[in-house]
């Protein structure tokens, strides 16, 4: 149980464009989801709460504009790159709590920007 | 002041070794505490959660000390498999989950 799916595992971008990642709880609800993304070699940096029906709360340096979060239903969230540049190049992991004690990863989102 | 920090390594022990990680936190009210593994370019995964009292699972003992606001990871009879990147996660009263920066493990033949 407490299945975390995310999709793609990997996207490579033109310098522009904008990409979306899909974060899906399979096998339970979670009114909130997590999006980190995590550079060579560093750890996880969380980026933002997603809270399902409300707006996303983000981490303090984190553009909301540029990373737009949409948590429109109890099992999907999605983190959309928008106009993305090779900075953004980077491992966004969402993750989602089913209970007080720790919470599941998504196989991540390799993100190229050429 | 980070919320949580950990020696980030690397650590290089031969096989059989044994090898302990700390992690310190800094609020006094976090309430739960967890070590994840990280394989490299791979999301993290659950290693065990750390209670109070300390627990076991096989080669691998996790420890709290609420008082200094530690946790520990020690892993017995290092193989060649433990080899990866260790996070030590923190769950604060505001449900966040704070991550330290990781420790690095590579298990030599």
């Amino acid at each position: 149980g407490a299945v975390v799916s995310q999709h793609p595992s990997r996207v490579i971008c033109k310098s522009g464009t904008s990409v979306k990642i899909e974060c899906r709880s399979l096998d339970f609800q979670a009114t909130t989801m997590f999006w980190y993304r995590q550079f060579p070699k560093q750890s996880l940096m969380l980026m933002a709460t997603s809270n399902e029906g409300s707006k996303a709360t983000y981490e303090q340096g984190v553009e909301k504009d540029k990373f737009l979060i949409n948590h429109a239903s109890l099992t999907l969230s999605t983190l959309t790159v928008t106009s993305a540049h090779p900075e953004d190049s980077s491992f966004y992991i969402c993750s989602a709590s089913r209970s007080t004690y720790g919470y599941t990863f998504g196989s991540g989102t390799r993100l190229t920007v050429v | 002041r980070k919320e949580v920090e950990q020696d980030p390594g690397p650590f290089n022990v031969p096989e059989g070794a044994t090898v302990a990680f700390n992690c310190t936190y800094s609020n006094s009210a976090s309430q739960s505490f967890f070590w994840y593994r990280q394989d490299c370019r791979k999301e993290p995964k659950l290693l065990m959660s750390v209670y109070s009292s300390g627990n076991e699972d096989g080669r691998f003992t996790a420890q709290l000390n609420r008082a200094s606001q530690y946790i520990s990871l020690l892993i017995r009879d290092s193989k060649l498999s433990d080899s990866a990147t260790y996070l030590c996660v923190v769950k604060n009263t505001g449900n966040q989950f704070y991550f330290g920066t990781g420790t690095s493990l590579t298990v030599i033949p």
